[in-house]
């Protein structure tokens, strides 16, 4: 089955304390992407990558880093969380042409006390 | 830069009535694409339709078609007989620039009742 997975799907962690949200896609897509959704504010990329080891801010990529070693995982890094990235984190994937429907996983919402 | 706006925040259906969700975007580029995403209470994103700006012929996925007016940029989702499993949060997207990169609306939550 096609798919975008994520790990873990709910975490409560700490003020400084680092984390990794892994995400992985079966479907050989060259292009992905995290994106973060707040309340009223919809969802904004934050990282993406057009392929192996070529990745690129988004919008709002302050606090995050992501690497792109394999081409069907695209880790989002938190080096030292705080309580404003707090919020639901998806990573989606696509073909790498513009227009390609992109396929998101399943969400990781991450509470940061 | 791209924007995406959807101006109602909530609308309500009856079951097997019609609704229209509203989306208007901007863009500076020529090609791009349009997307209307649906979010359930499970938080998956799952695609609803797309639409190609270069096509003029407005897409149609079963109950769901779209209202693409290109010279207005506006780009409006109907949901004909609508179903309780309809209920959603439901984003409008664009699809424009570089990469694949999508710019999302606020979301348009609606619920359909008996």
């Amino acid at each position: 089955e096609a798919q975008v997975t994520q790990n873990p799907r709910y975490l409560i962690t700490v003020t400084g304390k680092k984390l990794t949200v892994t995400c992985s896609q079966n479907m050989n897509h060259e292009y992905m992407s995290w994106y973060r959704q707040d309340p009223g504010l919809g969802l904004r990329q934050i990282y993406y990558s057009m392929n192996v080891e070529v990745t690129d801010k988004g919008d709002v990529p302050e606090g995050y880093k992501v690497s792109r070693k394999e081409k069907r995982n695209f880790p989002l890094i938190l080096e030292s969380p705080s309580p404003n990235q707090t919020s639901l984190y998806f990573c989606a994937s696509s073909l790498s042409r513009q227009g390609g429907t992109q396929y998101f996983g399943p969400g990781t919402r991450l509470l940061v006390l | 830069a791209q924007t995406v706006t959807q101006s109602q925040p909530e609308m309500s259906v009856q079951e097997a009535e019609t609704v229209t969700l509203s989306c208007t975007y901007d863009t500076s580029e020529s090609n791009y694409y349009l997307f209307w995403y649906k979010q359930p209470p499970s938080r998956q994103m799952i695609l609803v339709i797309r639409q190609e700006a270069y096509k003029q012929q407005n897409a149609t996925e079963n109950r769901f078609s779209v209202n693409f007016q290109k010279a207005a940029k506006s780009f409006s989702l109907k949901i004909s007989d609508s179903q309780l499993g309809d209920t959603a949060m439901y984003f409008c997207a664009l699809g424009a620039g570089g990469g694949n990169k999508l710019t999302f609306g606020t979301g348009t939550q609606l619920k359909v009742e008996l």
